[in-house]
């Protein structure tokens, strides 16, 4: 069975790090573009980062550009988001997300999400 | 940035009547590599992650009931519900894949009436 699950999340302080994971499994990870978006509290949908499928690429919002690291592991089926010096406005649940093979496509896979707040 | 803005913000849909989300992007996402516009819409149930509904504008993904289609190209799109069930209740997004970032609209919130 397809499926992505995301880990890592918790409660940082304004500042601080904090860690991303997202385990694939049930298809070819190393084929596929992914991405991470997140969702504020009551709010709607924020694409964050991409990844390409050979890593060798890597684009984010600007929002996080500096701050946050996308990476993947393809040996271990696993995508990454380093977040660092976060901020109250970075609070929200973080999915993971596939994207559909072919390039400039929709994400037709995603993670039940881990949710990051930050709160002194 | 390609920005994404839907209409309207919330709508209240008597059982089995209609449902009309509109989204307008802020460019053309019809994209000369393939001729296609790169729009998707997603479903979003509370409690969970979004749902691909229909990607290239109007197809649909499979699984998907035939009431829910989607239409328009260039920069006005339209997600309509046919019929609307209980179960269509939920937060209903349009997404840009033409260009990164990948925009979303801000979100359409389906409720019965």
């Amino acid at each position: 069975q397809v499926h992505l699950v995301e880990s890592g999340g918790g409660v940082v302080q304004p500042g601080r790090s904090l860690r991303l994971s997202c385990l694939a499994s049930g298809f070819t990870f190393s084929s596929y573009g992914m991405h991470w978006v997140r969702q504020a509290p009551g709010k709607g949908l924020e694409w964050v980062a991409v990844i390409w499928s050979d890593g060798g690429n890597k684009y984010y919002a600007d929002s996080v550009k500096g701050r946050f690291t996308i990476s993947r592991d393809n040996s271990r089926n696993t995508l990454y988001l380093q977040m660092n010096s976060l901020r109250v406005e970075d609070m929200a649940v973080y999915y993971c997300a596939r994207e559909r093979l072919g390039g400039r496509e929709a994400f037709d896979m995603w993670g039940q999400g881990t949710m990051v707040t930050v709160s002194s | 940035d390609i920005v994404m803005t839907q209409s309207p913000d919330s709508l209240a849909v008597s059982l089995g009547e209609r449902a009309t989300i509109n989204c307008k992007s802020s460019q053309s996402v019809l994209h000369s590599s393939n001729n296609k516009d790169h729009l998707a819409w997603y479903q979003q149930k509370p409690g969970q992650p979004p749902k691909l509904l229909i990607s290239w504008a109007s197809t649909r993904e499979s699984g998907v009931p035939d009431r829910f289609s989607g239409s328009g190209s260039g920069t006005d799109f339209t997600l309509t519900i046919s019929s609307l069930q209980a179960e269509d209740v939920a937060v209903y997004y349009c997404q840009q894949y033409h260009s990164t970032p990948r925009t979303f609209g801000q979100g359409t919130k389906v409720e019965i009436k």
